[in-house]
C-alpha cells in the first residue's frame, strides 16, 4: 500500500514570489508520482507526472517537481506564481506496473493562494 | 478538450431516491475505471475499481450494495448512489487511465456535486 504526506495544507504567498509544495509518499514498491490541480467545484487537472527516466519533470505553464528517491519526495516548485495559480494542488502516487495500478492514493491537498 | 466525460455535474435528490452518475471516456478505451469521493476540504478517497466485463472491487469500508457500479463497455462506467442520505452528499470523480502511446495518461472527469435533501 502507499501512502502521501502533504505537509503544508495551506501555503500564501504574493504574486511573483517563489513557491514549494512539499510531498512525500511511503510504498513498498516501485511508484508513479503525480500532481494534480483543482480549482473550485471542478476536476482534477494533472499538472505532471514521474513514470520513469529523468527525475525533474516539468509542465508547460511554469511548474516543476523533482522525485527525489531517497528522500522518498516529489516536491512541486514554480520560481514566479501568479494569481491565476491560485488552487488546491493535490499530490499521488500509484504502483508502477499498470492495469489497477493506476488507482491513485492522494495526499490531502495543499490550499495554494496567491495575494496580489 | 475532456477526454473523460462525467454526468451530471450537479444533482440534488431526496433522501431514499437513486442517483446514477456516468463516466465516459471519450476517443478511448478504458477496461479499468476508478471511483472517488471527495468531501468537503478533503482529500479524494478511493471508492472502488470499476473493471469492465467483471464486478467492481471496493475498498475497504466502502458498501457496495449502496455504491452500485457497472462497467457496461469499454468507455462507460455507471456509479449508481442507491436510497441516498444526507450523508452520501460529496463529489464525486471518476477517472479512466488512457494507455495510448507515449505513456499511460490518467484523465479525471470534471466531477459529480450530490445534494442529498
Amino acid at each position: 500500500a502507499q501512502s502521501v504526506t502533504q505537509l503544508d495544507s495551506q501555503v500564501p504567498v504574493f504574486e511573483e514570489a517563489p513557491v514549494e509544495l512539499r510531498c512525500n509518499y511511503s510504498s513498498s514498491v516501485s511508484v508513479y508520482l503525480f500532481w494534480y490541480v483543482q480549482y473550485p467545484n471542478q476536476g482534477l487537472q494533472l499538472l505532471l507526472k514521474y513514470l520513469s527516466g529523468s527525475t525533474l519533470v516539468e509542465s508547460i505553464n511554469g511548474f516543476e517537481a523533482e522525485f527525489n528517491k531517497s528522500q522518498t519526495s516529489f516536491h512541486l516548485r514554480k520560481p514566479s506564481v501568479h494569481i491565476s495559480d491560485t488552487a488546491e494542488y493535490f499530490c499521488a502516487v500509484s504502483a508502477g506496473g499498470g492495469g489497477s495500478n493506476y488507482k491513485l492514493t492522494f495526499g490531502k491537498g495543499t490550499l495554494l493562494t496567491v495575494n496580489p | 478538450g475532456a477526454v473523460v466525460s462525467q454526468h451530471p455535474s450537479r444533482v440534488i435528490c431526496k433522501s431514499g431516491t437513486s442517483v446514477k452518475i456516468e463516466c465516459r471516456s471519450l476517443d478511448f478505451q478504458a477496461t479499468t475505471m476508478f471511483w472517488y469521493r471527495q468531501f468537503p476540504k478533503k482529500s479524494l478517497m478511493l471508492m472502488a475499481t470499476s473493471n469492465e466485463g467483471s464486478k467492481a472491487t471496493y475498498e475497504q469500508g466502502v458498501e457496495k450494495d449502496k455504491f452500485l457500479i457497472n462497467h457496461a463497455s469499454l468507455t462507460l462506467s455507471t456509479l449508481t448512489v442507491t436510497s441516498a442520505h444526507p450523508e452520501d452528499s460529496s463529489f464525486y470523480i471518476c477517472s479512466a487511465p488512457d494507455q495510448g502511446t507515449g505513456g499511460v495518461r490518467i484523465h479525471f472527469g470534471n466531477g459529480t456535486r450530490l445534494t442529498v435533501t
